[in-house]
């Protein structure tokens, strides 16, 4: 079967660091996308892991484990901005890459 | 210039009404989607296109009806609408998704409500 998982909601301070996790289960395996999608906008891509380890990009990071299906995504220096739902989202092989599977989301708020 | 672009933003209409929705994005992209957001925010494939071709349906109800006219538009047509099929529908792009990192770029989406 093909399922997600990750933590509905999370609330965080400003300035803090807060890490959003990720299960997966899948037929098959080719990245790992996180996407943040503010409320009534489109998401918009944050990151892409396709190898084990951490991948970092300014204040955001992610970090694959396909041995463990497992993903977390690493926001630092929390700003108020970054309130919004993280999309996790793994790119299912078994149909040429063509099929992305996204998980419900954790909607993220930060407080002052 | 909007890289995904779709048309209308918002739309209500009534059950049993046929609407299409339009998309069209400037990025030179091989690969469309449409993708459907529900109340509960989970964002659901529908279809992914590459070159004009059909690649995925994903047991979507016959009565949606994607065309592809040429490799930039991607249009998503709804025969006798349903209370259910109310939603959020994303149209997005992407280079060819076989290897590496292949983000894809989202419409703003468009606001189906069916009364």
């Amino acid at each position: 079967g093909q399922n997600i998982d990750q933590p509905t909601e999370m609330t965080a301070t400003e300035g803090a660091i807060v890490q959003i996790n990720c299960t997966y289960q899948t037929s098959g395996f080719n990245g790992l996308f996180w996407y943040q999608q503010h409320a009534g906008e489109a998401p918009t891509f944050l990151s892409y892991n396709v190898l084990d380890g951490l991948e970092e990009k300014g204040r955001f990071s992610s970090f694959l484990s396909r041995s463990k299906g497992y993903s977390y995504l690493l926001l630092k220096e929390l700003q108020m901005k970054d309130s919004a739902s993280y999309l996790c989202a793994v790119r299912d092989s078994q149909t040429g890459g063509f099929k992305t599977i996204f998980g419900a989301g954790t909607r993220l708020f930060v407080k002052a | 210039d909007t890289a995904v672009s779709q048309t209308p933003k918002y739309l209500v209409t009534q059950m049993g009404n046929d609407k299409s929705i339009k998309c069209e994005q400037n990025l030179g992209h091989d690969t469309m989607y449409w993708y459907k957001q529900d109340s509960k925010k989970f964002l659901k494939i529908m279809f992914s296109y590459n070159n004009k071709e059909l690649i995925i349906n994903e047991t979507v109800p016959n009565r949606f009806s994607p065309k592809s006219p040429d490799k930039a538009h991607l249009n998503l047509h709804i025969n006798s609408l349903e209370l259910g099929d109310s939603a959020v529908y994303f149209c997005a792009s992407s280079q060819d998704p076989g290897v590496g990192n292949t983000e894809a770029f989202f419409g703003q989406g468009t606001r189906l409500t069916v009364v």
